[in-house]
């Protein structure tokens, strides 16, 4: 069946480092692929999106591509900010499909 | 735009106590969610509603557990009874669908529901 993998964290950087968060994905067809951002005490929000292949999502700085080839959409930031510090998932909805598959979360902290 | 909105926020009942939650969708998202979420682990399906049927239940507990949609808008949770291992936050989340299927999920924020 479908399924997310993410990288396992937590991802600790210091303040305007580089953030790489990897996700890759198995799917069937054509998915549409989601990075959802989880701040403390809150509910999942949407970040970015992409639904086909080369697409490029971005929002609040932080980018990621579908790259159908390597079955991946990694999450990209070129400076992060102590208050990026969150939990990050990958996710994915196939093609037709009604169900939102999610990645195990990747915590990330940044430090001042 | 209003989101999806839960309550309560915060519950805390002793074990073999019955609790329930309540979501009210996005106005005109379809379908409906519910997911529980463990400390440090990923969101995990109870149970998908689109308008006043289910879609998928495969993971929900029904000996303990149980949700209704009524006339396809507002939904409840209910746990009862509750044990110590459903202690998690309960998400709630909503979204369109076209003719590709659904849209992306927008989640409200949550219930945290702590069993002792």
């Amino acid at each position: 069946g479908d399924s997310v993998t993410q990288m396992e964290g937590p991802v600790t950087l210091s303040e305007e480092a580089f953030l790489t968060i990897n996700c890759t994905y198995t799917a069937t067809g054509y998915p549409s692929l989601f990075w959802y951002v989880q701040y403390p005490g809150e509910g999942l929000q949407l970040l970015l999106k992409a639904t086909k292949a080369d697409d490029k999502g971005s929002n609040k700085g932080f980018e990621a591509t579908y790259r159908k080839e390597t079955t991946s959409f990694h999450l990209e930031k070129g400076s992060v900010q102590v208050s990026d510090s969150a939990v990050y998932f990958c996710a994915l909805i196939h093609t037709g499909g009604f169900k939102t598959i999610f990645g195990a979360g990747t915590r990330l902290f940044v430090k001042a | 735009e209003a989101g999806v909105a839960q309550s309560p926020r915060y519950k805390i009942i002793e074990k073999r106590q019955s609790v329930a939650f309540w979501c009210n969708p996005i106005s005109g998202h379809a379908t409906l969610y519910w997911y529980q979420q463990i400390l440090g682990q990923g969101p995990k399906l109870l149970i998908q509603f689109q308008n006043n049927g289910v879609v998928d239940d495969s993971q929900l507990p029904k000996d303990r557990f149980s949700a209704e949609r009524l006339k396809g808008v507002d939904s409840t949770l209910k746990i009862q009874p509750a044990k110590l291992e459903d202690s998690a936050v309960y998400l709630c989340a909503s979204s369109l669908v076209t003719g590709r299927g659904n849209t992306e999920a927008f989640f409200g924020q949550g219930t945290r529901l702590t069993v002792v």
